[in-house]
This record gives structure tokens, C-alpha cells and sequence, in this order.
């Protein structure tokens, strides 16, 4: 079945550094989806990814989809307390809606 | 915030009783899923559901049971429930076409 994979895992960075989370899939992906889960908190949608090769930016997020559809990207520049948690991306392929999750990249930011 | 609420909230039950949780919405969206979240684990797929008695396994159905008899409600339920069923549950729905995921609060269930 389809499979989503995150990597790294965790990552401790200082405020100001920057920040990559990447997303692997082990099937072509219809869309990409992105979310942000705060500590103690649910899953809040931050943006969805369609066209191969695409790239869209919020403020100090950048995300990208790959040319194949396998794989994103989430950049965060000159990180802020505010952009702790896990981020999460999230893709449907195939046929039905699922919707599968990756692993998730836990951000800590140090003051 | 969608309009989506799940409960209980907090439920701690004995191993080998069944357990159902419940998940409404008043979005009239189409797609409702049901997730567990666990540590290392990100977030993963128990079962979901693309119209009133349209249901399909997720990644880790086993030992877990669902129903959807009217738009607003899915039930998930734990035949007999484990002590590896103890986890967050999220449920979470969304529109036609694959659009964004609301999810609810979350559900923390403990199975001693």
C-alpha cells in the first residue's frame, strides 16, 4: 500500500536558523497536503500542493512538490519560537481519497 | 474552527471490553477519516468513509470496526480493546475533490 515517509525526524534548531522537512512517497501522489500540529493540539491545514513542480510560499514557508509527484519539500527561513511543532505532509493517490500521513518532523526552536 | 467534535475526549477502559468513539460534523462534508497518533508513528489511517455506508480499511484496521449510517456521524469502534489500541484518535474530515482536513480534538484512550 501507499507509503509516506518523513524524514528527519526531529530537528533542534536556534531561532533565526533555517529549516527543511522532506516527504517521500512510495507511489505517485495526486496532490500534496501539508499540516502543522502544536503541542497538545490537532492538525491545522496549511496548504495543498496540486501541479508537478510546484512551488508556493506563505510568508516564511516555502513549499514544493517534485517533478514526479513522489516527493515535497517545506522550507521554513530564519526560524521563530512561534514555528514549533510537528509538520506533517499528507498525500492521495490513486484511485480513492485516502488520505495518508507521513511520519511527521518534530521542529523544537531554542530562543 | 470546522464544525467537528469528537467524543468522549478522555476514556480509559479495561482490555477486552469494546470501546466506541464517536465523530460528528455539521459541515455536511462527504470523506470522514479516523486516525491514530502515536509516538514515532506520525499520524496513520484506521478506516474511512466516502458517503453514508461507504466505508474502506486504512492502514491498520485490524481489531477496529466503523459505521456510518447518516453524513453527520462515524463511529469507530474497538471490538475488544488491547492494550496496543492505546493511542490519540483523531477524526478528521474533508469536501469533494480532496480538498483540506479538519480534524477534531482528539480522543485519548487508555486501555489498562
Amino acid at each position: 500500500g501507499q507509503q509516506v515517509m518523513q524524514i528527519p525526524q526531529y530537528q533542534h534548531v536556534q531561532e533565526g536558523e533555517d529549516f527543511t522537512t522532506y516527504c517521500n512517497s512510495s507511489t505517485t501522489l495526486s496532490n500534496i497536503q501539508w499540516y502543522k500540529q502544536r503541542p497538545g493540539g490537532h492538525p491545522v491545514f496549511l496548504i495543498q500542493l496540486v501541479k508537478s513542480g510546484e512551488v508556493k510560499k506563505q510568508k516564511r514557508l516555502t513549499f514544493q512538490f517534485g517533478e514526479a509527484k513522489k516527493n515535497s519539500s517545506l522550507h521554513i527561513t530564519a526560524t521563530q519560537t512561534t514555528d514549533v511543532g510537528t509538520y506533517f505532509c499528507a498525500g492521495r493517490g490513486g484511485a480513492t481519497n485516502k488520505l495518508i500521513f507521513g511520519t511527521g518532523t518534530l521542529l523544537a526552536v531554542q530562543p | 474552527d470546522a464544525g467537528i467534535t469528537q467524543s468522549p475526549r478522555h476514556k480509559v477502559t479495561e482490555t477486552g471490553t469494546p470501546v466506541t468513539l464517536r465523530c460528528h460534523q455539521t459541515e455536511n462534508h462527504r470523506y470522514m477519516y479516523w486516525y491514530r497518533q502515536d509516538p514515532g508513528h506520525g499520524l496513520r489511517l484506521i478506516h474511512y468513509s466516502y458517503g453514508v455506508k461507504d466505508t474502506d480499511k486504512g492502514e491498520v484496521s485490524d481489531g477496529y470496526s466503523v459505521s456510518r449510517s447518516k453524513t453527520e456521524d462515524f463511529l469507530l469502534t474497538l471490538e475488544s480493546a488491547t492494550s496496543s489500541q492505546t493511542s490519540v484518535y483523531f477524526c478528521a474530515i474533508s469536501g469533494y475533490g480532496g480538498t483540506e482536513a479538519f480534524f477534531g480534538q482528539g480522543t485519548r484512550l487508555t486501555v489498562v
